[in-house]
């Protein structure tokens, strides 16, 4: 149990183009999900939390109107990172948490290249 | 802010040695801490460790918290090339949506 996917597992594009990045809980529903970033040989940076029906709770420092969070159902959200920059290409993970449970399951993580 | 602090932040072994990882936090209303291990994607869960003194052990590792000292500690026993990866402790932090504050994380290199 306690399964989570992303979609796509990797993804190349161009600079300036817009990357939509699928967090899925598979097995339970996600009340909350968690969008970190991750850069080579560093923890993971929490992005922003986002609760199913409400907007996204985003960290500071973290630009909203670039990274679009959308969490519409209870085991779907979605990260959109928008106008890619080269700057952006880095590892993304999501991860989900069912209830008031203290335990976070991770999907596989997303890489970004934006070339 | 919660704070947690993970040693030592990289370690090198050999095949069958046994290591310690040290995690140490300071949070507010503290719950529970939690241990993840990744490879090369996203981490997988290990324990997640509510209760002093109360060891969890899982195969050849092993984790215990001590409230007292704010700290837990991760055992590896026999450790193999399959225990490299990078070892993180979370706390979950005093808000209702349980944000997880992350050590550093350390990074497990054992050669054959």
């Amino acid at each position: 149990g306690a399964v989570v996917s992303q979609h796509p597992s990797r993804v190349i594009c161009k600079s300036g183009t817009s990357v939509k990045i699928e967090c899925r809980s598979l097995d339970f529903q996600a009340t909350t999900m968690f969008w970190y970033r991750q850069f080579p040989k560093q923890s993971l940076m929490l992005m922003a939390t986002s609760n199913e029906g409400s907007k996204a709770t985003y960290e500071q420092g973290v630009e909203k109107d670039k990274f679009l969070i959308n969490h519409a159902s209870l085991t779907l959200s979605t990260l959109t990172v928008t106008s890619a920059h080269p700057e952006d290409s880095s590892f993304y993970i999501c991860s989900a948490r069912e209830g008031s449970r203290e335990t976070q399951y991770f999907g596989p993580g997303t890489r970004l290249l934006v070339l | 802010e919660d704070k947690v602090v993970q040693s030592p932040l990289s370690l090198v072994v050999h095949e069958g040695d046994t290591v310690t990882l040290n995690c140490s936090y300071e949070v507010t209303n503290f719950r529970s801490l939690l241990w993840y291990k990744q490879e090369k994607k996203a981490p997988t869960f290990l324990f997640m460790l509510t209760s002093s003194g109360i060891e969890k052990k899982s195969g050849r590792l092993s984790s215990i918290l001590d409230k007292k000292e704010l700290s837990s500690i991760l055992n590896i026993t026999a450790t193999q090339t399959g225990d490299s990866a990078i070892y993180l402790c979370a706390v979950p932090g005093g808000t209702s949506y349980g944000k997880l504050t992350f050590g550093q994380g350390t990074i497990l290199t054992v050669h054959p």
